[in-house]
């Protein structure tokens, strides 16, 4: 079975410095992985997303992931934050167990103070 | 391309109605899913869907009902609302490696 699990409820970060947001899988299946967006009432834009291709993955908005199979993690990253980018974020699993259904994460909220 | 469509955006109702948020998708995808999003808890599957009468429950199916009569429609049916069902629904059309959402229907229970 496919689970996802983000490490972080809340990171804190000032704008300028740098962003990361964890997430680790567990998948019986070669997955599908994705990074989801959401600002307040708003609905979900994709960030990103891995799909057993190259395992550095760029998204939208200087995000970018790295897929790393043998610690079964892909982190969210960029380099300097931008106020706009406080938001929540999910990580998401996809895989082939006889269906395509996609499993969440419980969401990180990304705070970016001036 | 509208991808996946949702309806209604907004709704308030009473405790004990009933009611049926619509999904529908225009890319013929196989599977297609609702999910609930409440604060800390992330989106829970609620129930979804592999093919045109083909359904099953998800993590939290407990007052929901829905059916997959065609490739396109999956609708998701209230039974007798409760305020525990107060949150924020999405209907998702996924295939192997991409998935679409709707913009999410916003459900008050009083």
């Amino acid at each position: 079975a496919q689970s996802v699990t983000q490490l972080d409820s809340h990171v804190s970060v000032s704008e300028g410095t740098p962003v990361l947001l964890r997430c680790n899988y567990s998948s019986s299946y070669s997955p599908s992985l994705f990074w989801y967006v959401q600002h307040p009432n708003k609905g979900l834009q994709l960030l990103l997303k891995y799909t057993s291709a190259a395992t550095l993955v760029k998204g939208i908005n200087g995000f970018e992931a790295e897929f790393k199979k043998s610690e079964t993690s892909f982190h969210l990253t960029k380099p300097s934050a931008h106020m706009s980018d406080a938001a929540e974020y999910f990580c998401v699993v996809s895989e082939k167990r006889g269906s395509y259904i996609p499993t969440f994460g419980r969401g990180t909220s990304l705070i970016v103070h001036p | 391309n509208a991808g996946v469509t949702q309806t209604p955006k907004f709704q308030v109702l009473k405790t004990g109605q009933s009611m049926t948020l619509q999904c529908a998708q225009d890319m013929n995808h196989e599977y297609m899913s609702w999910y609930r999003q409440d604060p800390g808890m992330g989106l829970r599957l609620i129930h979804y869907s592999v093919g045109a009468g083909i359904t099953d429950q998800g993590e939290v199916p407990n007052g929901y009902n829905v059916s997959r009569s065609t490739t396109e429609d999956f609708p998701l049916r209230l039974l007798s609302a409760a305020p525990s069902q107060t949150s924020v629904y999405f209907c998702a059309a996924s295939s192997g490696n991409t998935i679409y959402f709707g913009e999410g229907s916003w459900l008050t229970v009083v």
